[in-house]
């Protein structure tokens, strides 16, 4: 059975410098690996999504990488702002139609 | 804007009531699924439909059950609440090429509370 952990699950940093969330999965056989961002009381928003042949993907000031073999993805996040505060979801995809399994997330803020 | 429309936003109910959760969806994104999300959880899966049919469920009793309709609209019935329902409850879709689900684009939920 997949698990999913991530770490921390908070943090608080000052607003302007780089972080990195990590998430790691006990299954490495994963079709495809998603970040989240969750405002509180909302729904999820899809940062990036990596396929499991991809290492790494890039949205603006967000990096994405996958290690498959050894079940870890980090997102980095470079010159965090207060705007980047909330919760922060990975997910993995065992197969190309299983569901997504989630990790309980990282609960980020971003003092000014 | 994910194009996912989920009713209500808020909900109140009693221990043994029935609830019924509904969404909208994009037109073309024949897979969705619903997950529960209890405070401080990550979200759990509870079922998934492609075309109209069951195609995969998670550990969830069978007082949970779900419906689609051909116009991308689904729903969500829970029979007999329990205070343990209370939660988040997630609905997303997504396209489904050949190689599997896509990415899955997710409303902002109904908040569902059992007192």
């Amino acid at each position: 059975k997949q698990e999913v952990t991530q770490i921390p699950a908070a943090l608080s940093v000052p607003e302007g410098e780089n972080l990195v969330l990590n998430c790691s999965f006990t299954d490495s056989a994963i079709y495809n690996l998603q970040w989240f961002r969750q405002d509180p009381g909302k729904g999820l928003t899809s940062l990036l999504l990596i396929q499991s042949s991809q290492r790494e993907q890039t949205s603006g000031r967000l990096n994405a990488s996958l290690d498959k073999s050894s079940g870890r993805s980090t997102l980095y996040i470079a010159a965090s702002q207060p705007g980047d505060s909330a919760t922060y979801l990975c997910a993995v995809r065992g197969s190309g139609n299983t569901p997504l399994v989630f990790g309980k997330g990282t609960r980020l803020s971003v003092i000014a | 804007e994910t194009g996912v429309t989920q009713s209500p936003t808020h909900l109140i109910k009693t221990r043994g009531q029935q609830v019924t959760l509904r969404c909208s969806s994009q037109s073309g994104h024949n897979t969705v699924s619903w997950y529960q999300q209890a405070l401080g959880q990550g979200p759990q899966f509870i079922f998934q439909y492609y075309r109209e049919e069951e195609n995969g469920r998670g550990n969830f009793p069978p007082r949970f059950s779900g419906l689609q309709f051909p116009n991308y609209s689904s729903e969500l019935n829970v029979n007999a609440l329990e205070l343990d329902d209370s939660a988040l409850y997630l609905c997303a879709s997504s396209p489904t090429p050949r190689g599997g689900i896509g990415i899955q684009y997710f409303g902002a939920g109904t908040r569902l509370s059992v007192l």
